[in-house]
């Protein structure tokens, strides 16, 4: 079975540029989580979906993210514009309640120079 | 809010030793989960154990076994038999279920160092 799917696996961009990350989680999963993990701040969720509805984007640091899963097999997470400090390694991962195990893609490292 | 506090921020061990990973968390809740994760270098995140606070007996998984204190608010990892492998970095993680389950909540991890 595949996993949890991100792209792109590596991303270096330039301050103030778009940046698009991709998830595609585990096919019947209905839970989808996005989290970033920086050496500063750990691993800290941003946003999570339900049934492809936010449930909780408390963690979304500032207006330049925004988050969508526009169906059941695909998710975005975008930043406008990038910045510096949003340099860091973005996950994805997705369950299925009531297992409650969440399972990660390989990440996204973002460089913003 | 809960909080989870992983006291070592690095460990290491010989290979076929035994060693211990120390976690503790705060919460008020009293149905939760708990989870330790693995990180290697590829950065892959693997879940190793998973443990639900309402069972009194330890979860086991191989040569991997939890120390899970309630009381305490403690949820150590055991490795038995070390192996190269095992070279990682240690997530204690909790999470409180709802019925659409929740965001995992995250210590600052412990780098586990396995020689030979």
């Amino acid at each position: 079975d595949a996993g949890v799917i991100q792209s792109p696996r590596h991303e270096v961009t330039e301050m103030g540029q778009e940046v698009t990350l991709r998830c595609k989680p585990i096919s019947g999963h209905n839970s989808l989580f996005w989290y970033r993990q920086t050496m500063m701040r750990g691993l800290e969720l941003l946003i999570y979906f339900n049934n492809n509805v936010p449930i909780d984007d408390s963690g979304m640091p500032e207006d330049r993210f925004s988050a969508k899963m526009p169906n059941a097999s695909f998710s975005t997470l975008k930043i406008q514009p990038s910045e510096p400090r949003d340099s860091a390694v973005y996950f994805c991962a997705s369950s299925l309640p009531p297992s409650y195990e969440q399972y990660f893609g390989p990440g996204t490292r973002l460089t913003v120079t | 809010a809960q909080t989870v506090t992983q006291s070592q921020p690095e460990m290491s061990v010989q290979e076929a030793e035994t060693v211990t990973l120390s976690c503790t968390y705060d919460t008020s809740e009293s149905n939760y989960y708990l989870f330790w994760y693995k990180q290697p270098p590829s950065r892959q995140m693997i879940l190793v154990i998973r443990q639900e606070a309402y069972k009194q007996q330890n979860a086991t998984e191989n040569r991997f076994s939890v120390n899970f204190q309630k009381a305490a608010k403690s949820f150590s990892l055991k490795i038995s038999d070390s192996q190269l492998g095992d070279t990682a970095m240690y997530f204690c993680a909790f999470m409180k279920p709802q019925p659409a389950g929740t965001a995992l909540i995250f210590g600052k991890g412990t780098t586990l160092s396995v020689s030979s």
